[in-house]
């Protein structure tokens, strides 16, 4: 079992719509969990990260943290073509300071 | 520009020689990090600097990978004897402190 995956999709959704990406992880011991959206050929670009159980939401980002069921979700709300890319989930342990990632979830916005 | 830079972005090399990367990290991070992305996949870790100390490497980090960060501000990895299969887009990031990390714009390197 891989720390922490992601379904690779490719995940479609229409212009407008809400896309819904999950993540989960295998270590109790996550702290902080971060997503990171990555163009192709291009490095990684933070989006948010989350520490709390609950949600948090940050322009048309809303990150949502359950530590019980172990997994991380990312909302996109009216998605645009600009956001099609690789979703990468990305969770650090409490007594660590290395990321662990996820194998991504492609999104394709469709106008 | 005060993000991560790194350099050179492409190498192309034969098997058999050796390279070196370099990373420059924001001004005032004190954590710098390498990781190692091929195709399909995300990053895996490589190896951890907090200052000049070399806090954590990977068991992926073979003897031939070496990296420093000799007075705490930019680093370099070096691959010793390339073979075909270190074939990928390296990547520094930086941090402050336990805070979120910021990734340059990697190195893609080919090995011939």
């Amino acid at each position: 079992q891989k720390e922490v995956e992601q379904n690779s999709g490719p995940l479609s959704v229409p212009e407008g719509a809400i896309a819904s990406l999950n993540c989960t992880y295998s270590d109790r011991g996550s702290q902080s969990f971060f997503w990171y959206r990555q163009y192709s050929g291009k490095s990684p670009e933070l989006i948010m990260f989350i520490y709390s159980n609950g949600d948090k939401e940050d322009g048309r980002f809303t990150a949502q943290l359950n530590k019980a069921s172990q997994y991380v979700s990312l909302l996109i709300r009216d998605s645009q073509p600009s956001d099609s890319a690789t979703y990468l989930c990305a969770v650090r342990k409490a007594a660590g300071n290395k990321l662990t990632f996820g194998g991504g979830t492609r999104v394709l916005v469709k106008p | 520009d005060t993000g991560v830079s790194q350099d050179p972005r492409h190498k192309i090399t034969k098997r058999g020689q050796n390279v070196t990367f370099r990373c420059d990290p924001i001004s005032e991070h004190n954590r710098l990090y390498w990781y190692r992305q091929t195709l399909g996949q995300g990053p895996e870790f490589l190896t951890y600097f907090q200052n000049e100390a070399q806090l954590e490497k990977s068991r992926l980090l073979s003897d031939r990978f070496s990296a420093e960060r000799p007075k705490g501000s930019f680093s370099t990895l070096e691959i010793q004897r390339t073979e075909q299969g270190d074939s990928a887009m390296y990547l520094c990031a930086s941090s402050l402190l336990d805070n979120e990390q910021f990734f340059g714009p990697g190195t893609r390197l080919t090995v011939l």
